[in-house]
């Protein structure tokens, strides 16, 4: 069973440009989730999506990231402009069911990206 | 609010040496806990996770982690540490609904030969 992919796995930008990642979860995966992981720190949730529906966003900075996920399958988050503190590491996961307490995520690779 | 502190930013063990990693909680109700291992370079792999019964879980690569309500604690051992152990490893708490997983800083873990 492949993984959930993302790319690109590697993204340099200067302060106030623009950036998108992408994710394809898991085949028949009806959640996916979009972490952001600064460096030093663990994971964390910036937008949770149900099929194409959002679940969770609170987290989200929405002056300058927006997320979709057309069609429920595959996702795109992107940075608009981009700050220096958003240096991280972008995380895409999904899970199996509708989200629901105790279901496993499962995590693609990451996108580093990195702010000048 | 949930939260999630380790302790111990990095480990240093001796390969063959046990390990125990430490982690503590903080939910309002019965949480779901996680141990993730994320090796240089990769995503997060799932170790064991926690819900009810048993509070010994068992997971892959010989990890188990105890349940400890009392004191809030989900600490991850090894009765073994091989060298390919050796990655940053995450305790994260989720609830009931939503499933949003809430992680602690991570510990990382260096073995020594």
């Amino acid at each position: 069973e492949a993984g959930v992919a993302q790319s690109p796995r590697y993204k340099i930008i200067e302060k106030r440009q623009s950036v998108a990642f992408w994710c394809n979860p898991i085949s028949g995966h009806a959640t996916l989730y979009w972490y952001q992981q600064i460096l030093g720190q663990g994971p964390k949730l910036l937008i949770q999506f149900q099929n194409n529906g959002v679940v969770d966003d609170s987290q989200l900075p929405k002056d300058r990231f927006s997320a979709e996920r057309l069609k429920g399958v595959d996702s795109t988050l992107k940075i608009q402009p981009a700050k220096l503190e958003d240096s991280a590491v972008y995380l895409c996961a999904s899970s199996y069911g509708a989200g629901v307490g105790g279901e496993t995520q499962y995590f693609g690779p990451g996108t580093r990206l990195l702010v000048l | 609010a949930q939260s999630v502190t380790q302790p111990d930013i990095h480990i240093t063990v001796s390969e063959g040496a046990s390990l125990e990693l430490r982690c503590n909680y903080s939910y309002g109700a019965t949480p779901y806990l996680f141990w993730y291992v994320q090796s240089p370079g990769q995503g997060l792999q799932l170790l064991l996770k926690y819900f009810s019964g048993d509070t010994l879980v068992q997971g892959i690569k010989g990890f188990e982690a105890e349940f400890k309500r009392s004191q809030s604690s989900f600490n991850l051992r090894k009765p073994s540490v091989h060298w390919s152990d050796a990655a940053e490893y995450f305790c994260a708490v989720g609830g009931i609904r939503g499933n949003k997983l809430v992680f602690g800083a991570g510990t990382i873990l260096r073995v020594k030969s």
